[in-house]
C-alpha cells in the first residue's frame, strides 16, 4: 500500500460543478495535511493545509479531514476552466518528511 | 520577492558527467528540501534539510548528494548522472524544521535529461 493514495483521474467536470478529489494515508500519526495546486510544466502551490478533523473553508475550496478513516478531500465549488490542473494531496511523514500521492488530473469543460 | 530560485532550469548531459542543481531562497527558510517528480509517481523527496550542516535522506537519495553550508544555499550533486535520473526537480524551503508539518515554497523546477 502506497503511503498516500489518489485517484490518477483524469476528473472531468462541467464549469460550475463541484469537484471532488479524495486521498488516503497510511500513517495514523500524521498530523499535517495539504493540498497543492500544480499547473503543467509549473512548480506545485499550496491551496489549503488542514490539521483537525472536520471541514476548512477557504473561498470556493473546502478541506475535509477524518483522521479515524485517514481520509482527506477537496471539494472545488463552482469550478472554473482555470481550476483545470493537477491537485496534489500531501502528508507529514517521520521527521521531517513530506509525503505526496501521484496526484490528481482535474478537467474542468467550458 | 520572497521566492526560491534554481539553476539552471533545463539542463541535457550526458552518463557519468558530474553535475550541480542549485536552489537558493531569500526566505531565510531553516528547512530545505529537494523532490524528483516523474509520470506516474508523483513527487518524491530526494533529501531535506532542517537547519545548516543538517540533512537527511528522504525516500530515494541514491545517486544524489546534498549540503547545507548556508542557510539560503541547497545544492543538489549528482556525482555519476545515470539515465534513470532523468526528471523534473524542484526545490523548495519552509519557514520552520517541522518542514513535514507546514507550508512548504517550491521554486520552479529544473527539467534534466541524462544521455
Amino acid at each position: 500500500q502506497k503511503e498516500v493514495e489518489q485517484n490518477s483521474g483524469p476528473l472531468s467536470v462541467p464549469e460550475g460543478a463541484i469537484a471532488s478529489l479524495n486521498c488516503t494515508y497510511s500513517d495514523r500519526v500524521s498530523q499535517s495535511f495539504f493540498w497543492y495546486r500544480q499547473y503543467s510544466g509549473k512548480s506545485p502551490e499550496l491551496i489549503m493545509s488542514i490539521y483537525s478533523n472536520g471541514d476548512k473553508e477557504d473561498g470556493r475550496f473546502t478541506a475535509q479531514l477524518n483522521k479515524a478513516s485517514q481520509y482527506v478531500s477537496l471539494l472545488i465549488r463552482d469550478s472554473q476552466p482555470s481550476d483545470s490542473a493537477t491537485y496534489l494531496c500531501a502528508v507529514n511523514g517521520q521527521g521531517g518528511k513530506l509525503i505526496f500521492g501521484q496526484g490528481t488530473e482535474l478537467s474542468v469543460k467550458p | 520577492e520572497a521566492q526560491v530560485t534554481q539553476n539552471p532550469r533545463y539542463l541535457i548531459t550526458v552518463t557519468g558527467k558530474k553535475l550541480t542543481v542549485t536552489c537558493s531562497q531569500n526566505m531565510n527558510h531553516e528547512y530545505m528540501s529537494w523532490y524528483r517528480q516523474d509520470p506516474g509517481l508523483g513527487l518524491r523527496q530526494i533529501y531535506y534539510s532542517m537547519n545548516v550542516e543538517v540533512t537527511d535522506k528522504g525516500d530515494v537519495p541514491e545517486g544524489y548528494k546534498v549540503s547545507r553550508k548556508e542557510k539560503r544555499n541547497f545544492p543538489l550533486i549528482l556525482e555519476s548522472p545515470s539515465p534513470n535520473q532523468t526528471s523534473l526537480y524542484f526545490c523548495a524551503s519552509s519557514l520552520t524544521p517541522r518542514g513535514g508539518g507546514v507550508e512548504q515554497f517550491f521554486g520552479p523546477g529544473t527539467r534534466l535529461t541524462v544521455l
